[in-house]
């Protein structure tokens, strides 16, 4: 969807260094998603946010941290503290109760 | 929490012949389903949904049934052809919730064989 903007494509990480992926979306939707996909595998959910300046943890949190000072923006940052951090992340956004989520692009993430 | 199972993991099949994916869900309060289909390196694509409201929706090629019973929902894609080939995911979720967070199963690789 063109209106989920994901940056950047591909990002590599060092040990004990945090990294940031963003996660801009254009279609004024309210709550907007994290996931993770692993090789072969579905999506896991790492953070929700439905409203500006409010977020909450999904089932794999634990590593990672969000914010949402902005309807539009929703960045996610891999901490340190996440072990294995090399998989595919995907951002979604969608309006409201009943409507589908749409995806981004997705940042692949991978450890030097 | 909800837990949404899917098989097969793959499934090969002659182009013209019918694919059909089966997804299985524990939390009947459930009302949501879609389906996704991702293409290699690529973002999931909403291709239908259904709502727990009815048993069946299609859309051209493509029909999903939804057994709100037995707790599971399918995906039939009929005259298959090639750019079907993908990995599909089934997805469940509860509306009008704080989270509408979707839980996905693990993915069906869908080859079509020329």
């Amino acid at each position: 969807d063109g209106g989920i903007t994901q940056s950047p494509k591909y990002l590599f990480r060092k040990e004990g260094q945090n990294v940031t992926l963003s996660c801009e979306q254009n279609l004024n939707h309210d709550a907007m998603y994290w996931y993770r996909q692993d090789p072969g595998q579905g999506l896991r959910l790492i953070y929700y946010s439905q409203i500006v300046n409010d977020f909450q943890k999904g089932d794999i949190a634990e590593g990672y941290s969000v914010s949402r000072e902005k309807k539009e923006s929703f960045p996610l940052t891999v901490t340190s503290a996440q072990k294995n951090p090399t998989a595919f992340y995907l951002c979604a956004s969608k309006q409201g109760s009943g409507q589908p989520q749409h995806f981004g692009d997705g940042t692949r993430l991978s450890i030097l | 929490g909800e837990n949404v199972e899917q098989h097969p993991s793959t499934l090969s099949v002659q182009e013209g012949d019918s694919a059909v994916i089966k997804c299985t869900y524990s939390d009947s309060a459930s009302n949501y389903f879609p389906w996704y289909k991702q293409e290699l390196g690529k973002r999931p694509q909403l291709i239908i949904d259904i709502r727990s409201n009815v048993g069946e929706k299609k859309d051209q090629r493509i029909a999903v049934t939804l057994n709100k019973t037995a707790k599971h929902f399918s995906l039939h894609i009929t005259e298959t052809q090639p750019e079907d080939s993908a990995v599909y995911f089934c997805a469940a979720s509860l509306q009008d919730t704080g989270r509408r967070a979707l839980t996905f199963g693990s993915g069906t690789r869908l080859q079509v064989q020329p």
